[in-house]
């Protein structure tokens, strides 16, 4: 059964750089089938994508973001991880990371794996 | 970007009943669209893909239709268990949005 589980800092400082990583075990990450993805979720709202990569390193990332985003994939650890830039209070956020499946080759994919979610509190 | 506009925003209902949620999309998707439901403090949960597609291991009591701009996700014969927050997700293309979700409550 495929897991995925985030990690890392709970609370980042405004102006700091958000890091996390998602651990992917029972399944490989660099199966030609799937991209990897990270979503987010502010308290009591609704869902925001963040980004998918492919194994090979291939991103996309949402246009309010990609100024400030960075997926990457090391497919040794089987993880994947994601940088936010210049963070503020709106990005404090539940972020999951998630697999993404659909049909090859197109942008035609949904999320059919979750990891638990990490919250992310941007305080000082 | 495609946006995505779900109602309700909330819908009470009772064990047994038969519920229906609407999902726009303001462009044509095709059948690209994805259903989740999450309960609080949970992640989000695939039900459906590809607009009618049943995800392995959903009850058949789920199902989805719809095509182009107006899609829904029925629930029929609500159990105690289906009470949650429901996302419709398009699949067009980058960047996905969702819809801003469907509360189900309890009557």
């Amino acid at each position: 059964q495929l897991q995925l589980q985030e990690s890392g800092p709970g609370l980042v400082k405004p102006s700091e750089t958000l890091s996390l990583t998602c651990s992917v075990s029972g399944g490989s990450i660099s199966s030609s089938r799937y991209y990897w993805a990270w979503i987010r979720q502010p308290p009591g709202k609704g869902l925001e994508w963040i980004g998918n990569i492919y194994y090979s390193g291939n991103t996309y990332y949402s246009p309010s973001l990609r100024s400030r985003v960075a997926i990457s994939v090391d497919t040794s650890k089987s993880h994947f991880s994601l940088q936010l830039r210049s963070v503020t209070a709106a990005d404090t956020a539940v972020y999951y990371c998630a697999r993404s499946i659909g049909v090859s080759s197109t942008p035609y994919k949904w999320f059919d794996y979750w990891g638990q979610g990490s919250l992310v509190t941007v305080s000082s | 970007d495609i946006q995505m506009t779900q109602s309700p925003s909330t819908l009470s209902a009772s064990v047994g009943d038969r519920v229906t949620i609407t999902c726009r999309a303001s462009q044509s998707i095709g059948s690209w669209l994805a259903w989740y439901q999450q309960k609080p403090g949970k992640a989000p949960n695939l039900l459906i893909f590809k607009s009618s597609t049943l995800e392995s291991g959903v009850p058949s009591r789920f199902s989805g239709s719809g095509s182009g701009t107006d899609f829904t996700l029925t629930i029929s014969g609500l159990q105690p268990d289906d009470f949650a927050t429901y996302y419709c997700q398009h699949c067009r293309d980058y960047p996905y949005t969702f819809g801003q979700g469907t509360k189900l409550e309890m009557k």
